[in-house]
């Protein structure tokens, strides 16, 4: 089975200061990563994920992630944070099932980021 | 086009109380899935359906818990004898059979309270 750990359950930032948001997964085959947010009062939504290749992905809002298969690491960037960055974001992994669309998902308890101006 | 709908967004009921909570996935979905998001914690598996295959739940809490989907639209998860501790936010997500490891769509959720 696998698992996911977000070490920061908190992390407030100020306002145009770089942010990074860790997670770390445990898996013994390959996993798919993602990052999802949750703003206030909202659903959650994809913010980027990692299949295959490049290990620097980038997403949505300026956010880019790094897979770091050695360390197990799938940690969140962002160079200048913005007061509307303020959610909770979410690590989560996927198993490669070999091509199948079985994509349950093994979330982390969840990264609350507060940017204060 | 139409996001994932849930339906209530708000359920307060008596510990007791059998409940029934619906979710509309996005139209051509065949993948959907209940997750349970507990006060101050992650998302927890639920349970999966894709198809017509059989479902996995093997995230199901107890046999209290069941879900039911009617070909590759609406589902809806019921909860029996409901607890304190089943309080949470109960999301659905669905996702393109076509991504196998694709984005899924969650839908803004039920807030379930027991008391």
């Amino acid at each position: 089975a696998q698992s996911v750990t977000q070490l920061d359950s908190q992390v407030p930032v100020f306002e145009e200061a770089p942010v990074e948001l860790r997670c770390n997964y445990s898996s013994s085959v390959s996993v798919y990563l993602f990052w999802y947010v949750q703003y206030p009062n909202q659903g959650l939504q994809l913010l980027l994920k990692y299949l295959s290749g490049s290990t620097l992905v980038k997403g949505i809002n300026g956010f880019e992630a790094e897979f770091n298969k050695s360390q197990t690491s799938f940690h969140l960037r962002k160079p200048s944070v913005h007061i509307s960055d303020t959610a909770e974001y979410f690590c989560a992994v996927s198993v490669d099932a070999g091509g199948t669309s079985y994509g349950k998902l093994t979330f982390g308890q969840g990264t609350i980021l507060t940017v204060h101006p | 086009g139409a996001g994932v709908s849930q339906s209530p967004s708000n359920k307060v009921t008596e510990k007791g109380k059998d409940v029934e909570l619906r979710c509309d996935p996005i139209s051509g979905h065949t993948a959907l899935y209940w997750y349970r998001q507990r006060l101050g914690q992650g998302l927890e598996f639920l349970i999966y359906f894709q198809g017509n295959s059989a479902p996995d739940k093997s995230g199901l809490p107890s046999d209290r818990f069941s879900a039911e989907r009617t070909g590759e639209s609406v589902s809806t998860l019921t909860i029996q004898r409901t607890q304190q501790e089943d309080s949470a936010v109960y999301l659905c997500a669905s996702s393109d059979r076509d991504f196998s490891a694709g984005e899924q769509y969650f839908g803004p959720g039920t807030r379930l309270t027991v008391t």
